[in-house]
Parts: C-alpha cells; sequence; structure tokens
C-alpha cells in the first residue's frame, strides 16, 4: 500500500490551490479516504472524508471552503482549497486509517 | 463534536520501562453496528502517523506485542511493556464512531 501527496507549495492567502493524492498497491475504490493537517509543531487535525460511494464529510473549519474529491480510475484522491487562510499553513496527509502518505506541505503567506 | 482527551501530554521513561497513555472521550465511542472505532497511531520524529492498535485493541500487523489497548465507551488505555528506544515519539489516539477527531497528543522522550 502506497500513499503520496502532491501540489502543496507557497500560496497567498485568499488563493486556491490543489492537491493531489497517488494510490497504488490496494483497490483504491472500496475504500473511504481522509485528509489530515499538521500545522507546524501542533497535532493531528482532521479535515475531511469521502466515503467509497464519494459521500463527504468535512470538518467545520474548512466546510464551504476545501473539496475533496475522487476519480476511481485513476487511483487518485484530491483536496481543492479555496479562500485560504494563513491558519491552513500545515503538511497535508492523505490517508486511510491503515496507511498514511509523506505528506505535502502548503504554506499561506503574502 | 467529540473531543479527544489525552493524558499525561508528557511521558519520560527509561527503556524496559512500562508506561500507559489514557484517551477520554466526551461522549461513547460505541457505534449503532457495536464496533468501538478508536485507535492509536505513532508518529516518530520526522515520519508520518502509523497505525499501532485499531478497533480499541487489535495490534496492527507488523506492530510489536508489547503494544496493546484497552477501554470501552468514553475510556481507552495504551500500554507500552517495556519501551524501547524505537518507541520514541507522539502518540494519538483517533475516533472514527463519529467522522474523526484526534487527541491532543502525548509525546514518549527518554528519561
Amino acid at each position: 500500500v502506497q500513499l503520496v501527496e502532491s501540489g502543496g507549495g507557497l500560496v497567498q492567502p485568499g488563493k486556491s490551490l490543489k492537491l493531489s493524492c497517488s494510490a497504488s498497491g490496494f483497490t483504491f475504490s472500496s475504500y473511504g479516504m481522509h485528509w489530515i493537517r499538521q500545522a507546524p509543531g501542533k497535532g493531528l487535525d482532521w479535515v475531511a472524508y469521502i466515503s467509497s460511494s464519494s459521500g463527504t464529510v468535512y470538518a467545520d473549519a474548512v466546510k464551504g471552503r476545501f473539496t475533496i474529491s475522487r476519480d476511481n480510475a485513476k487511483n487518485t484522491l484530491y483536496l481543492q482549497l479555496n479562500s485560504l487562510k494563513s491558519e491552513d499553513t500545515a503538511i497535508y496527509y492523505c490517508a486511510r486509517l491503515h496507511a498514511w502518505g509523506p505528506g505535502t506541505m502548503v504554506t499561506v503567506s503574502s | 463534536d467529540v473531543v479527544l482527551t489525552q493524558t499525561p501530554p508528557t511521558l519520560s521513561a527509561t527503556i524496559g520501562q512500562s508506561v500507559s497513555i489514557s484517551c477520554r472521550s466526551s461522549q461513547s465511542l460505541l457505534h449503532s453496528n457495536g464496533n468501538t472505532y478508536l485507535h492509536w497511531l505513532l508518529q516518530r520524529p520526522g515520519q508520518s502517523p502509523q497505525l499501532l492498535i485499531y478497533l480499541v485493541s487489535r495490534l496492527e500487523s507488523g506492530v510489536p506485542n508489547r503494544f496493546s489497548g484497552s477501554g470501552s465507551g468514553t475510556d481507552f488505555t495504551l500500554k507500552i511493556s517495556g519501551v524501547e528506544a524505537e518507541d520514541l515519539g507522539v502518540y494519538y489516539c483517533v475516533q472514527g464512531t463519529h467522522a474523526w477527531t484526534f487527541g491532543g497528543g502525548t509525546k514518549l522522550e527518554l528519561k
């Protein structure tokens, strides 16, 4: 099982970014997937979940700004981040309970 | 929203010492399907989190059996029976009964 995130970087407040997570080694379409973030020096913070049937749930802090989606044909999970704020600065991990990616860093700063 | 409170926030241990971490939930984690979705993760310095224990007490494949989990309802415990140097890092409980929520973490360091 392997998960690899990409798409992070430096972005200005109010701008957008789209993260991707490429999955391999398991039947991606059969599993619900999560995005979790970790601000520098802080603990883990759950962001969003998408079920195998594409039902979605969001943390209150990102509801209306972030969108989780998936493309089962490409074995890829996405997170669209809009209206970014400085407090969204974090490492973003995609994960199943039993597997986590290495993360991609998002820095929101002018 | 479910709040998970972990104690202690920091734990100092010697090699070979047995230690326990507590995770208390603001509401019961017993799901209507009979499962209790309380899990434990370890994040070593500079690494992604990894699963140690799932569904309260089930040991993840490849995890040493010095790790054990117990509890029910709102009170849960992770025990390490004989700390080894590779166990150092931050331990998190996470609940999946009501979306996901993480505890604040317990940092295990060498005394």
